[in-house]
């Protein structure tokens, strides 16, 4: 099955510093890569996905980029502020009988200091 | 639009009893899938049911079964509880299974004592 690496499990920056998430994953056929947002507490949300038919998608202070070559991708977020403290997770989604079930990393904590 | 509920918040079982969490999908949405998060863990799939079905099944005992409604809500039982199914219980929704977006709702916190 998929197997999806997350690094650095924590990460700490300063207010307006930039802070770039890793993941790896092991199967070829996965084609949907999301990452999600858990604040302490709460659900995880979504807030950028990139599928494998694009190199890189960004949104506003977010972007996502994707090497199927290498099978890696990461998560930009450029002018970090204090609310973007959270844990992120980035999964590897594979058609599996024909459903698409994702396969989440471990997580990254990342704590922006003011 | 309410978005993915679910029911209780939170729960504190005895080991060896029996649970039942319930999620209610977003709006629109016919596919429901459970996962288990441990502390400080990624979520782990459990299954996803579809059609009132169960689609596809993650790496976890019989003790774990689910139900869908017509109404496309679902249920998530676990038997013979265990200390270490003690975790955060979620339920995500999407549109279809082929969909890739999933919605998650907040989250059961489940403790076995």
């Amino acid at each position: 099955g998929e197997n999806v690496e997350q690094h650095p499990s924590t990460l700490s920056v300063q207010e307006g510093d930039s802070a770039v998430i890793k993941c790896t994953y092991s199967d070829s056929a996965s084609n949907y890569f999301p990452w999600y947002k858990q604040e302490l507490g709460k659900r995880p949300q979504l807030i950028i996905d990139i599928r494998s038919n694009v190199g890189e998608k960004k949104d506003q202070r977010i972007a996502v980029t994707l090497n199927k070559t290498a099978k890696h991708f990461s998560l930009h977020i450029t002018e970090t502020q204090p609310e973007d403290s959270a844990v992120y997770f980035c999964a590897a989604q594979t058609a599996s009988g024909g459903s698409y079930i994702p396969t989440f990393g471990r997580g990254t904590s990342l704590i922006v200091h003011p | 639009d309410a978005g993915v509920t679910q029911s209780p918040t939170h729960l504190i079982k005895t080991r060896g009893q029996q649970v039942t969490l319930r999620c209610s999908p977003k709006s629109g949405h016919d596919t429901v899938s459970w996962y288990q998060q441990a502390l400080g863990q990624g979520p782990q799939f459990i299954f996803q049911y579809y059609e009132e079905e169960e689609r596809q099944r993650g790496n976890f005992p019989d003790r774990f079964s689910g139900h869908q409604f017509p109404n496309y809500s679902s249920e998530l039982n676990v038997n013979a509880l265990l200390l270490g199914d003690s975790a955060l219980y979620l339920c995500a929704s999407s549109f279809n299974y082929r969909a890739g977006e999933a919605f998650f709702g907040q989250g059961t916190r489940l403790t076995v004592v």
